[in-house]
């Protein structure tokens, strides 16, 4: 089946310190390349995606960073807040673009 | 209306009963999706209907059935679940088809526990 790893699995920064997650895919059909976030009990949110015609895209303290040679594409967070803590999610398309599959997530805690 | 709503939020119901979960979008979406998510794991597609027609079903047991009465509801009848159905289901909807490379809307979700 289609492979989608996500790195970390956790992670933990201080408070004012950079956040990076990494999505790697081998579904070469993928074009589209969200980032949702989803706090306790709520529901995944898009937070920024790219598509394949541009490397990079930023929206305030939030950039994502797309290797399509490489087939990875990363989040990127700086200046980090608490309410920056939550779980994230890529999302691709699989199986020759008929299968939306999420990443298996990353639990980011920001601390004081 | 920017929301995707889903109701109820929470369901607890027997192996033997019969229910609903109900949602809806007034953005104009035409692809409207079902999702399960257990805790501390990543959303699992189970449905999506692309204009009003059922264009992926996840290989998802019979005892889950969709259905997409028009553009703006999305309904999951629940028949004979077993325990390990207990989950949180998503709906979420996007603007044109299933592979629209338009962002997905969620809903809040129904926490289900089946007793």
């Amino acid at each position: 089946g289609e492979n989608v790893e996500q790195h970390p699995s956790t992670l933990s920064v201080q408070e004012g310190d950079s956040a990076v997650i990494k999505c790697t895919y081998s579904d070469s059909a993928s074009n589209y390349f969200p980032w949702y976030k989803q706090e306790l009990g709520k529901r995944p949110q898009l937070i920024i995606d790219i598509r394949s015609n541009v490397g990079e895209k930023k929206d305030q303290r939030i950039a994502v960073t797309l290797n399509k040679t490489a087939k990875h594409f990363s989040l990127h967070i700086t200046e980090t807040q608490p309410e920056d803590s939550a779980v994230y999610f890529c999302l691709i398309l699989t199986g020759g673009g008929n299968k939306l599959t999420f990443g298996t997530g990353t639990q980011l805690k920001v601390e004081l | 209306d920017t929301e995707v709503t889903q109701t109820p939020k929470h369901l607890v119901m027997g192996m033997t009963n019969k229910k609903s979960l109900k949602c809806e979008q007034h953005m104009g979406h035409r692809a409207m999706y079902w999702y399960k998510q257990k805790a501390k794991k990543p959303p699992e597609l189970m449905f999506v209907y692309s204009y009003e027609k059922l264009s992926i079903n996840e290989s998802v047991p019979s005892r889950f059935s969709p259905e997409c009465p028009n553009s703006s509801l999305l309904n999951l009848h629940l028949h004979a679940l077993q325990p390990e159905d207990s989950a949180l289901y998503l709906c979420a909807s996007s603007l044109r088809g299933d592979r629209d490379n338009q962002p997905q809307h969620f809903g809040d979700g129904t926490r289900l526990s089946i007793l």
